[in-house]
């Protein structure tokens, strides 16, 4: 079974521009977390899709935002970049809040910000 | 408000000793606990989870400790082995609440010295 992927894994955009991930889950999962992961502030929930709808959103401005598409792939936007945005982006996908909760993290997307 | 936190940043040992990470929450509502390994270029995998039912889980070389009590869990790895290298995060979610959200731990990184 093909893991969870995310591209671009790589990207270079200025401060004011708007940049778009996506993530494909492992097929058969339908929810999707973002987190983004910086020296200074660890792991960080983003937001949860399941079923095309936002589950669950962490503390970040309005300038993050996401979606997910019906075949479950899921994409984040992030407008008017500034350099804090730089980071690493993951996904993580998972069938539901099973048992065990386990979560299946894609590579992740590095995220510059000039 | 970091509600998971990792006071190690980083922990060196010598190959076949033990290596114990620490972890410290404060959210009471927290009631299932990860732990996640993560090499660089790649998303965290996961390693083991214990539910707060418990105060111990056993997978192979991996134990994870918990103390309900001082909100605080360690994971023991005996014997290390220098593919053990890595950060590792722990993580919590509260299992009742809507959604797949978990808070991470800033990250221990670990070395393996052979």
């Amino acid at each position: 079974k093909a893991g969870v992927t995310q591209t671009p894994r790589y990207l270079i955009k200025t401060r004011g521009q708007q940049v778009t991930l996506s993530c494909s889950p492992i097929s058969g999962h339908r929810s999707v977390s973002w987190y983004q992961q910086t020296p200074g502030q660890g792991l960080q929930f983003l937001f949860e899709y399941f079923s095309e709808t936002q589950r669950n959103k962490g503390n970040f401005p309005g300038r993050f935002s996401g979606r997910q598409f019906s075949n479950s792939r899921s994409e984040m936007n992030v407008s008017t970049l500034e350099l804090g945005d730089s980071a690493l982006y993951l996904c993580a996908s998972s069938f539901d809040r099973g048992a065990y909760n386990e979560q299946f993290f894609g590579p992740g997307t590095r995220l510059t910000v000039l | 408000d970091q509600q998971v936190k990792q006071n190690s940043p980083s922990l060196s040992v010598q190959e076949g000793r033990i290596s114990i990470l620490n972890c410290d929450y404060t959210n009471s509502m927290f009631d299932y606990f990860l732990w996640y390994k993560k090499y660089p270029a790649e998303g965290p995998t996961f390693l083991i989870s214990i539910s707060s039912i418990k105060d111990k889980n056993e997978d192979g070389r991996f134990t994870v400790f918990l103390n309900k009590s001082a909100k605080h869990l360690s994971l023991h790895i005996v014997p290390s082995q220098p593919g053990d290298s890595a950060v590792y995060f722990c993580a919590a979610t509260d299992l009742m609440a809507a959604g797949n959200k978990l808070t991470f731990g800033g990250g221990t990184r670990v070395l393996v010295k052979p």
